[in-house]
């Protein structure tokens, strides 16, 4: 199995801020990397898919990067409803796996 | 794009529960699907996922040989029949759309419905 590690697991920022966290596998992806945004109580949402493209709909200030094993998501200028669990999932092979999360908190 | 789950609640610990997730606002059929779950507190676990164009299904070995996904594409619907529950199984299962025949990224997701094994 493809394990994921994200880090870092808990983060806290200001509105306006640029934030970065990052997404590493244990064996070699390719591009084949996703990022979901959960708020309390809701179903996640898709905002990135294959490493870097944008899924429709989603503020150009989230962007993804990276391809093999690292990965990167960042958020250039933080708003109010930013404040979210972030999560990586890989969809390179089954089974397939999530990080483990990466809880964004305003500071 | 709907997507509503249902079938969750309390079941003992040996017990079996169906879920189904009925969709909605598009040609169900060619798309694969997952159901992934989030137990109180915790991260997602994808638990099994079915491909659109050839029937293919897939397990994590957490849950293989205790769970079957299956769709019925003329009603729209997926399901999950869950066996031999235990306690860790306890989660919210989500109904999770994928972009396309094959499982990669999920775009649509249900709201969830809760299973909880207690006795």
């Amino acid at each position: 199995d493809f394990q994921m590690t994200q880090s870092p697991s808990s983060l806290s920022a200001s509105v306006g801020d640029r934030v970065s966290i990052t997404c590493r596998t244990s064996q070699n992806i390719r591009g084949y990397l996703n990022w979901y945004q959960q708020k309390p109580g809701k179903a996640p949402k898709v905002l990135i898919y294959g490493a870097s493209t944008l899924q429709t709909g989603v503020p150009s200030r989230f962007s993804g990067s990276g391809s093999g094993t690292e990965f990167t998501l960042t958020i250039s200028g933080l708003q109010p409803e930013d404040f979210a669990t972030y999560y990586c999932q890989q969809s390179s092979s089954t089974p397939l796996t999530f990080g483990q999360g990466t809880r964004l908190e305003i500071k | 794009v709907q997507l509503v789950e249902s079938g969750g609640g309390l079941v003992q610990p040996g017990g079996s529960l169906r879920l189904s997730c009925a969709a909605s606002g598009f040609t169900f059929s060619t798309y694969g699907f997952s159901w992934v779950r989030q137990a109180p507190g915790k991260g997602l676990e994808w638990v099994s996922g079915i491909s659109g164009s050839v029937i293919n299904t897939y397990y994590p070995d957490s849950v293989k040989g205790r769970f079957t996904i299956s769709r019925d594409n003329a009603k729209n619907t997926l399901f999950l029949q869950m066996s031999s529950l235990r306690a860790d199984d306890t989660a919210v299962y989500f109904c999770a759309k994928s972009n396309g025949p094959n499982l990669r990224y999920f775009d649509s997701w249900g709201q969830g419905t809760l299973v909880t094994v207690s006795s």
